[in-house]
This record gives structure tokens, C-alpha cells and sequence, in this order.
């Protein structure tokens, strides 16, 4: 166990529904990253949330849309998704986010979009 | 030209020899880089990092910079069936106050008994 939890592991879901994923880190570290992880591609940063604060939108659909309440928790809201967003999603957290930036990653939720 | 570019392999090597993974990133300023490893299903775990030019040791496992050469590479010695699995190489970019981590796409590896 990293000491980063992401629930639920599996998710299916229509284009039409509306879900979250979430995270939830126990390592006292201060910035939450999500990341997608598709087949043949790189891990892909979405967002970065240091000290609460979105500080990276990578270019993301407006269809995901993150929250982060705390410094322990970080969520991703998913809504009208597409099917090229299956993928591997992963969350990430440090506890700093700048020269080392020591990542460490939850499980992974893997989402199935029909 | 990709930030970090790795071979994507699969890289296959008999078990108890040495494996060797190797790594190039195009970001000149880049000061901080990390190996992790992912098994096929689970998340990735950081296994070296590595900040100034030269070697550093961790068991089995060796990691080498080359800055001037915008190189980084992992060797595995006496490699185990148990270290199959994908090898990502990680680099990190910084835009203004935050540096973020850019990842290769991973060099597959498979150790046969």
C-alpha cells in the first residue's frame, strides 16, 4: 500500500451518466495530481492541485472536472464522456511539488465508457 | 520531438544477467529524474531517483545521468523473473513555480527463467 486510495477500482459507465472518482492520500503530503493512463500512450497529467490550489490544467475536456476539498482529498468529476476515455486513472500525491516531487500513486481507477 | 522518449521493447533477458534500460529527454534545464516501475494491472512505484550526473546505487538496481548527454539510464543486475514488468522513465518539466512530471511511455521487460 502507497497510502494513496482510490475508489472504486472499476467503473463503467454511459456517455449520458454522471460519476466521481475519488481519492484520498494518508502520507500528509500537500499537493494531488490525476493522471490518464491510455493503452501505448504516456502517463498523461491532467491536474495539479498544490496546497488546495488547481495550479496545472493540462488542456483537459471540460467534461472532467476536478475538486480538491482538502489537502487529503482530491476527486474527479465525470460527465457526457466519450468513449476514447477509457482509460487508466490514476491519482497521485507528493509533498512537494517542485525539485523532487517524490510522487506516489494509488491503484488506479479503470473506467470503461460505453 | 517527444520530452522523454524510451524503446518501448519488450526487452527480454535470461534470468541472472544484467538488464539495461535506457532513457533521453529533450528538456535541457531538466535537474530531477525518476525510474519507476509498473506491473501489468497495478500503479507505478517509484524505484530510483536520481538528481546529479554519475551513478547511483540501490541494491540491484543502478541508475546513470548524463546530463551533457541528456541521458538516463537503469541497469537491473542479476535480473529476477519478479522484475518483469514496464520500466517509466519520468522527468521534470517546470512551468514557472511548479514542476511536473513527464513521463516516456515505458520499456517493457521480460525476464525468462
Amino acid at each position: 500500500e502507497t497510502g494513496v486510495t482510490q475508489t472504486p477500482r472499476h467503473l463503467v459507465m454511459g456517455m449520458t451518466n454522471k460519476k466521481s472518482l475519488k481519492c484520498e492520500q494518508h502520507l500528509g503530503h500537500n499537493a494531488m495530481y490525476w493522471y490518464k493512463q491510455s493503452a501505448k500512450k504516456p502517463l498523461e497529467l491532467m491536474f495539479v492541485y498544490s496546497l488546495e490550489e488547481r495550479v496545472e490544467n493540462n488542456s483537459v475536456p471540460s467534461r472532467f472536472s476536478p475538486e480538491c476539498p482538502n489537502s487529503s482529498h482530491l476527486f474527479l468529476h465525470l460527465h457526457t464522456l466519450q468513449p476514447e476515455d477509457s482509460a487508466l486513472y490514476l491519482c497521485a500525491s507528493s509533498q512537494d511539488s517542485g525539485t523532487e516531487n517524490i510522487q506516489y500513486f494509488g491503484a488506479g481507477t479503470r473506467l470503461s465508457v460505453l | 520531438q517527444k520530452e522523454v522518449e524510451q524503446n518501448s521493447g519488450p526487452l527480454s533477458v535470461p534470468e541472472g544477467a544484467i538488464a539495461s534500460l535506457n532513457c533521453t529527454y529533450s528538456d535541457r534545464v531538466s535537474q530531477s529524474f525518476f525510474w519507476y516501475r509498473q506491473y501489468s494491472g497495478k500503479s507505478p512505484e517509484l524505484i530510483m531517483s536520481i538528481y546529479s550526473n554519475g551513478d547511483k546505487e540501490d541494491g540491484r538496481f543502478t541508475a546513470q545521468l548524463n546530463k551533457a548527454s541528456q541521458y538516463v539510464s537503469l541497469l537491473i543486475r542479476d535480473s529476477q523473473p519478479s522484475d518483469s514488468a514496464t520500466y517509466l522513465c519520468a522527468v521534470i518539466r517546470y512551468g514557472g513555480s511548479q514542476g511536473n512530471l513527464i513521463f516516456g511511455k515505458g520499456t517493457k521487460l521480460s525476464v525468462k527463467p
